[in-house]
């Protein structure tokens, strides 16, 4: 059974600070990883979707990366801003079917 | 263009009552999908469709729970005799194609009193 994992479930960094989000999942067999952000009272916002056969993604400050075969994938924000604010979740897509399994979040704050 | 839609943004319903809600996904898209978010909890997969066709249903929490798309476009979940423990989030989603991007729509949050 997948299973997603994310660390930390919190974090605090100063603005302007690079930091790095992660997701690990359990069975390597995936279509694709997709990482979104959710703002507070709303519904999500796709950032990036990593399909399984792509080693990284790029997008801005954002970066992802995914590693299939050790079921890892990472979440680079770079130069980090107040609006960075909000919880990000990753998703896998498991193959053989699309129902799609998210972790439970990571929530950051970004200070000014 | 139009994002994702959803209605009613909120509803509060009395236990034992049925209640519908409803999603628009964007123009063109072939697959949607459900999801429910409780409280300090994590979004759990309820059921996706491809065009009006769900092909695992396996996802929905209990019989109390169904879901309809028409036209290739609403769709609607429907929860029946609804309980509190059926409050929460409801968001629909919807992508191009299965395993494509997804965009969410506001979501609904469902009350039993």
């Amino acid at each position: 059974k997948q299973e997603v994992t994310q660390i930390p479930a919190a974090l605090s960094v100063p603005e302007g600070e690079n930091l790095v989000l992660n997701c690990s999942f359990t069975d390597s067999a995936i279509y694709n990883l997709q990482w979104f952000r959710q703002d507070p009272g709303k519904g999500l916002t796709s950032l990036l979707l990593i399909q399984s056969s792509q080693r990284e993604q790029t997008s801005g400050r954002l970066n992802a990366s995914l590693d299939k075969s050790s079921g890892r994938s990472t979440l680079y924000i770079a130069a980090s801003q107040p609006g960075d604010s909000a919880t990000y979740l990753c998703a896998v897509c498991p193959s053989g079917t699309y129902k799609y399994i998210f972790g439970t979040g990571t929530r950051l704050k970004v200070l000014a | 263009g139009a994002g994702v839609s959803q209605s009613p943004s909120n509803k509060v319903t009395e236990k034992g009552k049925d209640v519908e809600l409803r999603c628009d996904p964007i123009s063109g898209h072939t697959a949607l999908y459900w999801y429910r978010q409780s409280l300090g909890q994590g979004l759990e997969f309820l059921i996706y469709f491809q065009g009006n066709s769900a092909p695992d249903k396996s996802g929905l929490p209990s019989d109390r729970f169904s879901a309809e798309r028409t036209g290739g476009s609403v769709s609607t979940l429907t929860i029946q005799r609804t309980q509190q423990e059926d409050s929460a989030v409801y968001l629909c989603a919807s992508s191009q194609h299965l395993s494509y991007e997804q965009y969410f729509g506001p979501g609904t949050r469902l009350t039993v009193t």
